[in-house]
This record gives C-alpha cells, sequence and structure tokens, in this order.
C-alpha cells in the first residue's frame, strides 16, 4: 500500500520569499511521485514528477522538488513566490506510471503581498 | 496542447437519480481513471480501466458505479441512484506509454439535492 503525508494544511509565504511545501511517503515500490496544483474552480494540472532518473526534477513556473529516499520525502519548493502562485497543492505516489494515484491532503498556499 | 475534456461542468440531480458524468480522454491514451473530490477533501481514487475493463477499483466504486467506454473516444462514468453522498467534483485523467503522469480534465461537479 502508498500514501502521502503533506505537513501543513496551510502555508502563508510572503511575495519574493522562500515557497517549502512538504511531502513524504510511504511506499513498498520505488515511487513514482508527482506534484499536482489546484487553481479555484479548476481541474489539476501537473507540476513535476519523480519517476526514478534525475532526484532533482524541475518543473513548470519555476517549481522543483527532491526525491530524498533516506528521509521518504519529496518536498516542493520555489525561490521566489509570486501572487499567481497561490493555489492548493497536492503531492502524490503511484507504484508505477499507469496505476492510481494516491494523493495527499493537500496544501493551501496563500501568498502575502 | 491535448487536454482531456469533461462534461457536464455542473450537474445537479436528485436523490435517487441516475447520473452520467462524460469524458473524452486524450486520443492516444491507453489507461483512463475516474477520481472524486468531495468539497474541502482529497483527491479519492475510484477506477482505472486499461483494455476495456476495470483493472482497479476503490471501496467507494460499489453497485451504484460503473464506467463504460462506449466508443473510441468517450469514457463515461454512472451513478445509477444518487444519494447525497455522491455530491463531489469528479475528475476523469488519461494516461498513455510511455509517459507516467496522468493528465485531468476539468471535472464535472456534482450536486446531489
Amino acid at each position: 500500500a502508498q500514501s502521502v503525508t503533506q505537513l501543513g494544511s496551510h502555508v502563508s509565504v510572503s511575495e519574493g520569499a522562500l515557497v517549502l511545501l512538504r511531502c513524504n511517503y510511504s511506499s513498498s515500490v520505488p515511487p513514482y511521485l508527482f506534484w499536482y496544483v489546484q487553481y479555484p474552480n479548476q481541474g489539476l494540472q501537473l507540476l513535476l514528477k519523480y519517476t526514478s532518473a534525475a532526484t532533482l526534477v524541475k518543473g513548470i513556473n519555476g517549481f522543483e522538488a527532491e526525491f530524498k529516499k533516506s528521509e521518504t520525502s519529496f518536498h516542493l519548493t520555489k525561490p521566489s513566490a509570486h501572487m499567481s502562485d497561490a493555489a492548493e497543492y497536492f503531492c502524490a505516489v503511484s507504484p508505477n506510471g499507469n496505476e492510481k494515484l494516491t494523493f495527499g491532503t493537500g496544501t493551501r498556499l496563500t501568498i502575502i503581498p | 496542447e491535448p487536454e482531456v475534456t469533461q462534461t457536464p461542468s455542473h450537474q445537479v440531480t436528485q436523490m435517487g437519480q441516475e447520473v452520467i458524468l462524460r469524458c473524452v480522454p486524450i486520443s492516444n491514451h491507453l489507461y483512463f481513471y475516474w477520481y472524486r473530490q468531495i468539497l474541502g477533501q482529497k483527491v479519492e481514487f475510484l477506477v482505472s480501466f486499461y483494455n476495456n475493463e476495470i483493472s482497479e477499483k476503490s471501496e467507494i466504486f460499489d453497485d451504484q458505479f460503473s464506467v463504460e467506454r462506449p466508443d473510441g473516444s468517450n469514457f463515461t462514468l454512472k451513478i445509477r441512484s444518487t444519494k447525497l453522498e455522491d455530491s463531489a467534483m469528479y475528475f476523469c485523467a488519461s494516461n498513455g506509454w510511455p509517459g507516467y503522469e496522468q493528465y485531468f480534465g476539468p471535472g464535472t461537479r456534482l450536486t446531489v439535492t
């Protein structure tokens, strides 16, 4: 069985500050990990993915995440927050590329002007 | 850029009625999924579909639910007798080889009254 834990249901950062959203996973097999973003009243958009290649993954909109097997983590970061980054962020895990995604409970990111 | 589409965007129905939610996955994709998100909660897996049959389903996906790929383009989710607790946003997703990410549609908001 696989699971994902996202620490912090709400995170607030100032515009221009570092964004750090935490995700820890549990998996009995080498996982495929994903970060999705959901803007208000919209669907889920893929930010980035880890599929057993490079441990540092770069995604869209300046986001990146680092896979750390020893810490079972896949935290999402962005060096400088922008107002447009305000959204809900979901970490998800899959046993391979073509099986169900198990999502975390999400982190709502608020950007303070 | 190809995208997953869903219709309708919002469906209101009375308890006990049947509803069909429609999805058009990306045309060369082979794996199809339905997820739901109850307001304020995380995204939950319902069912996956490959090669014209269900490959996995969750405990949520009981006998009231069914999926079908009636032709080469549509993928439908039917709820036979809706309950109040079926009110949620329903997302369709698809992916194809060799990509690993699932592409999500914009969702159908189902409101059961």
